[in-house]
């Protein structure tokens, strides 16, 4: 019940394509979902996020999409660039309550490769 | 932006022996911190969450007489990996929340390679 599957594990786009990364999941006490991304050699760093009750966010380039119902939510790259090539990994945690918020459960990870 | 660091970034050690991996909040109190191991190539596995002031909670299948976490403050929480064998080489990473509970930092990580 803690699991996170993300696909695809790789992807390639060209310049100006838009990625799209897919998570599912199964826990419905999940109610925080961020997408981190990571260079290799690095932490990952934060993206985005979304709480359950919206069903799309924005920040610059990049959009989540949320479907409570069918529990899941992915992430799109707008006019994506080469220096969007990384690890793209998507988790969820439970935000209200307190001490569970922050245990984040990670997918598997998506390397994305931008082509010029 | 707050920032979380992890020293050292890399390190070497022979096998049997200890390491201290620290993780540090800058500019920020954190009340909790989460360690995560990560293989090349694959995602981030939590090991255990580090409350500062009391002991870790480590996830199942996660040794804790082997991977000693300590909380001494609101600002560190380091990671001991005891009698290290080279199976334990792997990038591991912490995270630190806020103490007002609404952001998480994540440190830039630390490869150990046990020979």
């Amino acid at each position: 019940q803690q699991q996170v599957k993300q696909s695809p594990q790789s992807l390639i786009v060209q310049k100006g394509g838009i990625p799209i990364i897919n998570c599912a999941y199964e826990n419905t006490a999940f109610d925080y979902f961020p997408w981190y991304q990571q260079f290799p050699g690095k932490g990952p760093a934060l993206l985005i996020a979304i709480r359950p009750d919206v069903s799309e966010k924005k920040e610059g380039r990049f959009t989540i999409s949320f479907n409570k119902s069918a529990k899941q939510f992915s992430l799109h790259i707008m006019d994506s660039q080469p220096g969007d090539s990384a690890t793209y990994f998507c988790a969820a945690s439970r935000y209200a309550g307190g001490t569970s918020y922050g245990k984040l459960t990670f997918g598997q990870g998506t390397i994305l490769t931008v082509h010029p | 932006g707050a920032v979380v660091s992890q020293h050292p970034s890399r390190v070497i050690c022979k096998s049997g022996t200890s390491v201290k991996i620290e993780c540090r909040s800058l500019d920020f109190q954190a009340t909790t911190m989460f360690w995560y191991r990560q293989f090349p190539k694959k995602s981030l596995m939590l090991m255990a969450t580090s409350n500062e002031g009391s002991k870790a909670t480590y996830e199942q299948g996660v040794e804790k007489d082997k991977f000693l976490i300590n909380h001494a403050s609101l600002t560190l929480s380091t990671l001991t990996v005891t009698s290290a064998h080279p199976e334990d080489s792997s990038f591991y990473i912490c995270s630190a929340r806020d103490v007002f509970g609404n952001t998480i930092y994540f440190g830039e990580g630390s490869w150990l390679t046990v020979v």
